[in-house]
């Protein structure tokens, strides 16, 4: 079974700064995908960046990147140049390519950026 | 357009009541969830759609019934709930639901906020 660990419950970072959100995963399984999502406190959960097992270099969208190292099984978030409306909760996910392919969430990470 | 619709935002009921989710997409996705999510908690996957058939049940309590009637469609039936089962009600699409092609990336929509009394 594949497993998240988000072992930051709470991260602060000063408006302007760049952040990074610390993701491990675990599974035996070589072909995954990976997510980050965006949880404002309305809820709704929002789609940032998406990493493949086998893709050879880091995803990146916007101001947001995805430092994906796979021997280490880390796939952290780097927010550059941090906003006030980056404050939210952040989930780290993964799915497998085949069999049940449902998200795996992590526990999450909630981001406060202070002006 | 990625967009997910859900409604309503907000729903109070009683343990008594029957009342449905509804959830809505018209980006041509084949593959539709239901997830349940808790405060500070991750969302947990409840239901999974694909291509109009029930394809995932995760042992879910039998008042919670999933229905899908169409591939833009997608409903959750609530009937005889418990206070425990208040909690923020997660849609989601994706495209098909397999393949690699970014992941099949699930959209979510905005939530629905039940409160059982």
């Amino acid at each position: 079974a594949q497993k998240i660990t988000q072992t930051q419950p709470g991260m602060f970072v000063q408006e302007k700064e760049a952040v990074t959100l610390d993701c491990t995963y675990d599974t035996s399984d070589p072909s995954y995908g990976l997510f980050w999502y965006k949880q404002p406190s309305s809820g709704e959960m929002i789609f940032l960046i998406y990493q493949g097992s086998y893709d050879q270099q880091n995803a990146t969208e916007g101001r947001y990147s995805l430092n994906f190292q796979k021997a280490r099984k880390s796939a952290n978030l780097v927010i550059s140049a941090s906003q006030l409306g980056d404050s939210a909760m952040y989930f780290c996910a993964m799915r497998l390519d085949t069999g049940r392919r449902a998200l795996t969430f992590g526990s999450g990470t909630r981001l406060q950026v202070q002006p | 357009d990625t967009e997910v619709t859900q409604t309503p935002k907000h729903l109070v009921m009683g343990m008594t009541n029957k009342k449905s989710l509804k959830c809505e997409q018209h980006m041509g996705h084949r593959a539709m969830y239901w997830y349940k999510q808790k405060a500070k908690k991750p969302p947990e996957l409840m239901f999974v759609y694909s291509y109009e058939k029930l394809s995932i049940n995760e042992s879910v309590p039998s008042r919670f019934s999933p229905e899908c009637p169409n591939s833009s469609l997608l409903n959750l039936h609530l009937h005889a709930l418990q206070p425990e089962d208040s909690a923020l009600y997660l849609c989601a699409s994706s495209q098909r639901g397999y393949g690699r092609e970014r992941g099949d990336t699930q959209y979510f929509g905005p939530g629905t906020r039940l409160t059982v009394l």
